[in-house]
C-alpha cells in the first residue's frame, strides 16, 4: 500500500551486517535522494542517514546507505541489541510533489 | 537543537474541526519549509502537506481532499494544521517536521513527538 517497497521485516545476530532495501520507481528513489529513519514504539521517528552519504550527528557509522536505479538499502553493520527498531525509508516524489515513505521493516536482533 | 513540540490533537464527532499546532525552536524557522506527516498502524507513515519558508503550500490532495490547510506565522515560530470535515480514516498521530535543505525540499530530517486525533462519535 505505501508507495515505496520495504520487506516488512529483518533480523541478524548481534555483530552482524544486515541490509534493508527500498523499492521505488522513477518519480522518487530515481530522481531524488532516500532518507532512513529509525522508529522506537510510541516515539517519532528520527533520521539516521540521508541523501548519498549523509549520517545526522550522534548516529554510529555502522550505519550507511546506497541508491542504485529506483531503489535503496540501509545497512547497519556491527549490529546491535539497541538497533532493534522499525525503520522507514523516505523520498520526494516530483509528481506527488512531497515525500513518500516505506511501510517499514521490522528489525529482530537475535 | 532542534524542538518541535505539537498540541492540539484528541477526540473529535465526524464532520467536527481541529486545529493542530507546532511551536518550533533550536533553528531559524523562518528559513526551512515544514512539513505535516500521520501514522496510522494500518498505513504507515503517510505525508500530508508542506509549507515552504515562502509561505507557498502543497497538499497531499488524495488525503486531505480540500478539507486540510496549513499555514506559519514565522513570528511566533509556529506551524499550524487547520482540519476540517474530519472522518473516521484521518485517526492518526500527526507529527511535525522540519524540512531537511533550506531550498528546493527533500525530505524531513527532525520530527516532533506527535499529536494523536481520534475521530470518533
Amino acid at each position: 500500500q505505501s508507495v515505496l517497497t520495504q520487506p516488512p521485516s529483518a533480523s541478524g545476530t548481534p555483530g552482524q551486517r544486515v541490509t534493508i532495501s527500498c523499492s521505488g520507481g522513477s518519480s522518487n528513489i530515481g530522481r531524488n535522494h532516500v532518507y532512513w529513519y529509525q522508529q522506537f514504539p510510541g516515539t517519532a521517528p528520527k533520521l539516521v542517514f540521508f541523501r548519498i552519504n549523509q549520517r545526522p550527528s550522534g548516529v554510529p557509522d555502522r550505519f550507511s546507505g546506497s541508491k542504485s536505479g529506483t531503489s535503496a538499502s540501509l545497512a547497519i553493520s556491527g549490529l546491535r541489541s539497541e538497533d532493534e527498531s522499525v525503520y522507514y525509508c523516505a523520498a520526494w516524489d516530483d509528481n506527488l510533489s512531497g515525500p513518500v515513505f516505506g511501510g517499514g521493516t521490522k528489525l529482530t536482533v537475535l | 537543537q532542534v524542538q518541535l513540540v505539537e498540541s492540539g490533537g484528541g477526540v473529535v464527532q465526524p464532520g467536527g474541526s481541529l486545529r493542530l499546532s507546532c511551536a518550533a525552536s533550536g533553528f531559524t524557522f523562518s528559513s526551512f519549509a515544514m512539513h505535516w506527516v500521520r501514522q496510522t498502524p494500518g498505513k504507515g507513515l503517510e505525508w500530508v502537506a508542506i509549507i515552504r519558508y515562502d509561505g507557498t503550500d502543497k497538499y497531499n490532495e488524495e488525503l486531505v481532499e480540500g478539507r486540510f490547510t496549513i499555514s506559519r506565522d514565522d513570528s511566533k515560530n509556529t506551524l499550524y494544521l487547520q482540519m476540517d470535515s474530519l472522518r473516521g480514516q484521518d485517526t492518526a498521530v500527526y507529527y511535525c517536521a522540519k524540512e531537511e535543505r533550506r531550498v528546493e525540499p527533500a525530505g524531513p530530517d527532525s520530527w516532533g513527538q506527535g499529536t494523536l486525533v481520534i475521530v470518533s462519535s
